[in-house]
């Protein structure tokens, strides 16, 4: 079946724009997860769906970050007046909710690059 | 609370050589263990898993046993090769469904 999706593959911006990331879970998959991922560094989590519950965002970095999840399905990052050091790789990652042996299932992720 | 910490990298070894990656973690209650792997352009994808204590799990060669007493899940290959040259995270999922990376070990493979 299939995977998770995230588009774009690739976003050039210019510093102080804002950037819409956008993420398809698995169909079925009630959790759902964004990570950034710079480079050279391991993943640093952002932000946490499951079901309607209240999501976790205790790891987005800043005001300027927000996500949301519509519908239990797609979800969009957005971040507003981008900076050089949101350059990075922004992953989604989608997962069962139910049973802690779930692993999760990655989109190939978002290269953003602000210019 | 819960975290995970991994061996730090870059690991070099020669083809047909042992590999030990150490992963240790802190949890509460009885998470789940996973190894992911990143392949040079590629995304991540999940290695094996272990879901309670004392279980191994394994593929493609790789090992890792979840050891409540030591809470440890270290990753094994008795002779790696050159297409295991990659990236591998060590990763729990807790109870509260919340999943916690190690910063990743990087492994390249020489003929």
């Amino acid at each position: 079946g299939a995977g998770v999706s995230q588009s774009p593959s690739n976003k050039v911006t210019e510093k102080g724009k804002d950037v819409e990331l956008r993420c398809d879970p698995i169909s079925g998959h009630t959790a759902l997860y964004w990570y950034r991922q710079s480079l050279g560094q391991g993943l640093e989590f952002l932000i946490y769906f499951q079901g309607n519950s209240a999501p976790d965002k205790s790891g987005l970095p800043s005001d300027r970050f927000s996500a949301e999840r519509t519908g239990g399905s797609v979800s969009t990052l957005t971040i507003q007046r981008t900076q050089q050091e949101d350059s990075a790789v922004y992953l989604c990652a989608s997962s069962l909710a139910s049973g802690s042996y779930n692993e999760q299932f990655f989109g190939p992720g978002t290269r953003l690059t602000v210019l | 609370g819960d975290s995970v910490t991994q061996m730090e990298g870059p690991v070099t070894l020669s083809e047909e050589a042992c590999l030990t990656i150490n992963c240790t973690y802190t949890a509460t209650g009885y998470p789940s263990l996973f190894w992911y792997v990143q392949y040079p352009g590629e995304g991540l994808q999940l290695l094996l898993k272990a879901t309670k204590a004392d279980d191994k799990g394994s593929n493609k060669g790789f090992e890792a046993t979840y050891r409540k007493e030591t809470t440890s899940f270290h990753l094994e290959k008795g002779s790696v090769q050159v297409s295991d040259s990659a990236v591998y995270f060590c990763a729990l999922r807790a109870t509260g469904n919340q999943f916690y990376f190690g910063t990743g070990t990087s492994l390249t493979v020489i003929p």
